[in-house]
C-alpha cells in the first residue's frame, strides 16, 4: 500500500501570504496526484489532478507541482475563502489520501 | 450541472447492514466509473472502492473487503454500496464521487454531499 503523508499538520496564516503544503508518497507514483479542498461541514472539493494541472474554475492562486514522491500545494496570495483543510491523494496505485492539512488564520 | 445525491444511511446496530445508494444526474453516467469515499466525523478522508463504468471492474479498500459490495444501475443513473457486517469503525460520512475518466489513472473530480451511516448499539 501506498502512504501519503503531509506537512504541516496546521498552518497559520494572514490574508494576502504565500503558503505552501507539502505531500510526500511512500514509493514513486509519477504525478498521479491530486490535492482536495474541504471546509467544515461540506464536501470536498477537487482542486488540481495530475500534480500540477488545476481543475476548471479553480482560481489560479492555487498551483500544484512534483513528481516522484514528494509535490507541494502553493496558494499565492491567501483570500479569505482559502482557509480550509487540504488533503493530498495518489491515485498511482489504487487510491490514499493524506492526512490533511488544515489552514487557518493567524 | 453534475450532481450527485447520497442516501440510505442511518444508525445500525453492530453486525448489521444498509444499502447507500447515490442518484446522478447532470451528466451521462453510463460513461463514468464512481467511487465511495468515507470520513469519520472530525477526521481524514477514506477510499472505499470504484467501480467501472459497466460494473465488470471493480476494487475495494482491504478494510471493507468481504464486508461491502459496490454496484450500479445504468438505467436508473444510481450508484450503490451495500454495507455489511458493520463495526464501530464503519462509522462514517460516505460520499459517492465521480471519476473524471480519460487516459491512464484517473481520480474523482465530482463529490456528493455525503450519507451518515452510524453502527452503534
Amino acid at each position: 500500500d501506498i502512504q501519503m503523508t503531509q506537512s504541516p499538520s496546521t498552518l497559520s496564516a494572514s490574508v494576502g501570504d504565500r503558503v505552501t503544503i507539502t505531500c510526500r508518497a511512500s514509493q514513486s507514483i509519477n504525478y498521479w496526484l491530486a490535492w482536495y479542498q474541504q471546509k467544515p461541514g461540506k464536501a470536498p472539493k477537487t482542486l488540481i489532478y495530475k500534480a500540477s494541472t488545476l481543475e476548471s474554475g479553480v482560481p489560479s492562486r492555487f498551483s500544484g507541482s512534483g513528481s516522484g514522491t514528494e509535490f507541494t500545494l502553493t496558494i499565492s496570495n491567501l483570500q479569505p475563502d482559502d482557509f480550509a483543510t487540504y488533503y493530498c491523494q495518489q491515485y498511482s496505485s489504487y487510491f490514499s489520501f493524506g492526512p490533511g492539512t488544515k489552514v487557518d488564520v493567524k | 450541472e453534475v450532481q450527485l445525491v447520497e442516501s440510505g444511511g442511518g444508525l445500525v446496530q453492530p453486525g448489521g447492514s444498509l444499502r447507500l445508494s447515490c442518484a446522478a444526474s447532470g451528466f451521462t453516467f453510463s460513461r463514468y466509473w464512481m467511487h465511495w469515499v468515507r470520513q469519520i466525523p472530525g477526521k481524514g478522508l477514506v477510499w472505499v472502492s470504484r467501480i467501472s463504468s459497466d460494473g465488470s471492474n471493480i476494487i475495494y479498500a482491504d478494510s471493507v473487503k468481504g464486508r461491502f459490495t459496490i454496484s450500479r444501475d445504468n438505467a436508473k443513473n444510481t450508484l450503490y454500496l451495500q454495507v455489511s457486517s458493520l463495526r464501530a469503525d464503519d462509522t462514517a460520512l460516505y460520499y459517492c464521487a465521480r471519476d473524471r475518466g480519460g487516459t491512464g489513472p484517473t481520480t474523482v473530480d465530482y463529490w456528493g454531499q455525503g450519507t451518515l451511516v452510524t453502527v452503534s448499539s
